[in-house]
């Protein structure tokens, strides 16, 4: 069984770009939530895809977007990045009947200067 | 606005000793918590759940107890392993899907 993968594992950008996050969730999981942890803070809730489809949103603005793909792998996308968006990006896998235990990946360290 | 706060940032306990983490919360909507376990460059893993409609729930070394009229929840490891040494966060979550994370609690459990 494949755990919950990420690339890359770490990234730079400046301020102003573009990034992609990849995910890759345990093999037959259909559900993905994705979490941005801030130096000495907990992961904060990003947005939840199932079967493709937003499924739910913590408070985070729309340059924050992302995908889900039929082989439920996804994408986190953040657009006009800013400095505090510099922060370890987690994923998390799990089916969707019992979403109460989420497997996370080991994340994407992004440093925006 | 956080929801999960886990007020002790360190805790160092003996091995063979109990091992005490808490966690308090806000919102009395949350129907279930979580406690996770995340060593340095690895993603958090579950470690133990609870509904809140339980007081406790036990696995192996690790028990939670959850006070709801206090709005408290807390994980008992005994006995402490050096292994356990890890942050632990715990997370409750409201009805629906998105779950509220505490800035976690560094355990070192000293041989």
């Amino acid at each position: 069984e494949t755990g919950v993968t990420q690339s890359p594992t770490h990234l730079i950008k400046t301020r102003g770009q573009q990034v992609t996050l990849r995910c890759s969730s345990q093999s037959g999981h259909n559900t993905v939530s994705w979490y941005q942890q801030a130096l000495g803070q907990g992961p904060q809730f990003i947005f939840q895809y199932y079967r493709e489809e937003e499924n739910g949103r913590g408070n985070f603005p729309p340059r924050f977007s992302g995908l889900q793909f039929p082989n439920y792998s996804s994408e986190l996308n953040v657009n006009a990045l800013e400095l505090d968006d510099s922060a370890l990006y987690l994923c998390a896998s799990s089916l969707a009947a019992r979403q109460e235990t989420q497997y996370f990946g080991p994340g994407t360290r992004l440093l925006v200067l | 606005d956080q929801q999960v706060k886990q007020n002790s940032p360190s805790l160092s306990v003996q091995e063979g000793r109990i091992s005490i983490l808490n966690c308090d919360y806000t919102n009395s909507m949350f129907d279930y918590f979580l406690w996770y376990k995340k060593y340095p460059a690895e993603g958090p893993t579950f470690l133990i759940s609870i509904s809140s409609i339980k007081d406790k729930n036990e696995d192996g070394r690790f028990t939670v107890f959850l006070n709801k009229s206090a709005k408290h929840l807390s994980l008992h490891i005994v006995p402490s392993q050096p292994g356990d040494s890890a942050v632990y966060f715990c997370a409750g979550r409201p009805t629906g899907n998105q779950f509220y994370f505490g800035t976690g609690t560094s355990l070192t459990v000293i041989p």
